[in-house]
């Protein structure tokens, strides 16, 4: 089955690190993704990791990927007013033409 | 370089009433898909076009229609809007379906359906 969860809501305040996770469900997922979305605006990629990868990091990013419990998170670090947005998860479906999954996405809110 | 351009940026419709959304890219991808999103329910594909002249359903199609018109052009038709469709309309594309290949973004239409 295609499900992919992450909770709604995140609140940090400036300086703080932030943790946003993810639950996926298809095994055969080959790539997983992290998307941002600011407001009004489309989703840009932040970053992806391979499904033999347990980490990837880039920059503040660090991307944790445990594909026995088929949890992925998103860490950022020295989290910023500018980090304020929507992130979601995302996974590749392996079958064919590979589509993307979307989580229902967290709303990431950093306060001064 | 624009990227994925959507017109319009907004929209109401009463119920019935039939319009088009318009998509281009101007990245040369191969690959464009229709999303739509709403409050906890993350994004859903609607439709999506592997390559020019091929188009499939996504997992939420019933209600649209979707042309790709040329390999820069990918549309999604309402023939008859119900208030269940309001909501927001994202375009993306990927020079080819999967793996790392990155989706691209539009900025989205916000439709509302009265």
């Amino acid at each position: 089955g295609e499900d992919v969860e992450q909770s709604l809501f995140l609140s940090v305040r400036e300086g703080d690190s932030s943790v946003i996770n993810c639950t996926y469900t298809d095994s055969s997922s080959t790539y997983l993704y992290w998307y941002k979305q600011e407001p009004g605006a489309g989703l840009q990629l932040l970053t992806y990791i391979f499904s033999n990868m347990d980490m990837k990091q880039d920059q503040r990013l660090t991307v944790l990927l445990n594909k026995k419990d088929k949890h992925l998170s998103l860490r950022i670090a020295d989290t910023q007013t500018g980090d304020s947005a929507i992130y979601f998860c995302a996974e590749s479906m392996n079958t064919g033409f590979q589509k993307l999954v979307f989580g229902t996405g967290t709303r990431l809110l950093v306060s001064p | 370089n624009a990227g994925v351009t959507q017109t319009p940026k907004f929209q109401v419709l009463k119920t019935g009433q039939s319009m088009t959304l318009q998509c281009a890219q101007d990245m040369n991808h191969n690959s464009m898909y229709w999303y739509r999103q709403d409050p906890g329910m993350g994004l859903r594909l609607i439709y999506y076009s592997a390559s020019e002249g091929t188009t499939d359903k996504g997992e939420v199609p019933n209600g649209y229609n979707v042309s790709r018109l040329n390999k820069r052009e990918f549309s999604l038709r309402l023939e008859s809007a119900a208030p269940s469709q309001t909501s927001v309309y994202f375009c993306a594309s990927s020079r080819e379906g999967g793996f790392s290949n990155e989706q691209f973004f539009g900025p989205g239409t916000r439709l509302t359906v009265l």
